[in-house]
């Protein structure tokens, strides 16, 4: 079975600051997705990026970045220049391809607040 | 604008009776799921469907029942038999690519 683990269940960063959530995996199969996704206070999910298994390039999204690290099974997303408005709940998920079902399987989150 | 709705909100309901969350999608999109969160936790999985008339139990499907008459909808219903039923309830739909997400309903035990 797949599993998703967060270690850190809060962070506190500086605006302005870098931060990097951490985020482990389990799986046996070589073709999986990794997903970020934030959850502010208001409860929407919203999908923030993504990665192959079978990418070479970590993916990039504007002030996001995700640090892949196949051999270690590690996907720690990076924020830069951290804004006020990141401050919410943040989720690493993985994407079964092969499994029937397509399902997608969340760690337990991260709760980030950048002070001012 | 394509999305998924979750209506209600909030929703409370004595112990002992049923309710039905309801969750409807305009992406056309084949896949739709059910995730029920608890505070500062992440998600899981309740039940999922691929297509029409067809679905499946996730991970956390005791007490709970859904159906899938049309692409479009899949209702939750969360039975008297689920003991703990306070808590958030995400509906998500998906492609190969990527998942959608509904708002949310936010379900308490009164």
């Amino acid at each position: 079975a797949q599993k998703i683990t967060q270690t850190q269940p809060g962070m506190f960063v500086q605006e302005k600051e870098a931060v990097t959530l951490d985020c482990t995996y389990d799986t046996s199969d070589q073709s999986y997705g990794l997903f970020w996704y934030k959850q502010p206070s208001s409860g929407e999910m919203i999908f923030l990026i993504y990665q192959g298994s079978y990418d070479e390039q970590n993916a990039t999204e504007g002030r996001y970045s995700l640090n892949f690290q196949k051999a270690r099974k590690s996907a720690n997303l990076v924020i830069s220049a951290s804004q006020l408005g990141d401050s919410a709940m943040y989720f690493c998920a993985m994407r079964d391809t092969k499994a029937a079902g397509n399902k997608l399987t969340f760690g337990g989150g991260t709760r980030v607040l950048v002070k001012p | 604008d394509g999305g998924i709705t979750q209506s209600p909100k909030y929703l409370f309901r004595k112990e002992g009776q049923n309710v039905t969350l309801s969750c409807e999608q305009n992406l056309n999109h084949d896949a739709m799921y059910w995730y029920r969160q608890d505070p500062g936790q992440g998600l899981r999985l309740i039940y999922y469907s691929q297509i029409v008339n067809d679905f499946q139990k996730g991970d956390i499907a005791e007490g709970y029942s859904v159906s899938r008459e049309k692409k479009e909808s899949f209702p939750l219903t969360v039975t008297s038999a689920q003991k703990n039923p306070t808590a958030f309830y995400l509906c998500a739909s998906s492609t190969h690519w990527g998942w959608t997400f509904g708002s949310g309903t936010r379900l308490t035990v009164v």
